[in-house]
């Protein structure tokens, strides 16, 4: 079975500060996705990466930047944290459009 | 703009009974369709799926149905169970392309 892994379920951090939230997955898709998740709005589209190296915003990017130096890994960056980041985010993985495989979510919370 | 939607944020079935749940899409050159199963604090998960040849796929207790003209799809659960109480999400993507376009999903309650 694939496995995507984020290394944290929660987080809580201060305004201000710069996050990374990671993402691993064990199965060489080469596709990656960051998605956030908030009542009522779904799952929106953060960023996501075709390649290694290759990103390409998605529909909600402003505060965000991602880096996918290996292909196993797919880092989300919040430069500078602030409240309406609190959200749940989830990571994918694919291969070509057989469907995602998501990791369990991180809920990070900015106070 | 929001290409696929789920206008039913949330759905109340009595267990033993039947949960249907609509997805709606506007982009006809979508003809492969997802639904994902979430629980709180938890990923989704791959529940079933239907690709646009054909118009019913069936697993166990769910079925998904695609009516093409009308660019929508249902997922139908028979018998509802308690443990189904999740939040549901369909998702589309075009044959051509590697992103899915995910709905707003439904929050079913499977009253006991």
């Amino acid at each position: 079975d694939v496995k995507v892994t984020q290394s944290s379920r929660y987080l809580v951090k201060r305004t201000g500060e710069k996050v990374f939230l990671e993402c691993v997955q064990d199965m060489d898709h080469e596709n990656m996705f960051w998605y956030r998740q908030d009542p009522g709005l779904g799952l929106r589209l953060i960023y996501f990466s075709y390649d290694v190296k290759m990103k390409e915003k998605g529909d909600i990017p402003e505060g965000y930047s991602v880096s996918r130096e290996k292909k196993e890994r797919f880092s989300l960056i919040l430069e500078s944290a602030s409240t309406n980041q609190t959200s749940m985010y989830l990571c994918a993985s694919s291969f070509q459009n057989y469907g995602y495989t998501f990791g369990s979510g991180t809920r990070l919370t900015v106070v | 703009d929001q290409q696929v939607k789920q206008n039913s944020p949330s759905l109340s079935v009595q267990e033993g009974r039947i949960s249907i749940l609509n997805c709606d899409y506007t982009n006809s050159m979508f003809d492969y369709f997802l639904w994902y199963k979430k629980y709180p604090a938890e990923g989704p998960t791959f529940l079933i799926s239907i690709s646009s040849i054909k118009d019913k796929n069936e697993d166990g207790r769910f079925t998904v149905f695609l009516n093409k003209s009308a660019k929508h799809l249902s997922l139908h659960i028979v018998p509802s169970q308690p443990g189904d109480s999740a939040v549901y999400f369909c998702a589309a993507s075009e044959n051509t392309g590697n992103q899915f376009y995910f709905g707003t999903g439904t929050s079913l309650t499977v009253i006991p």
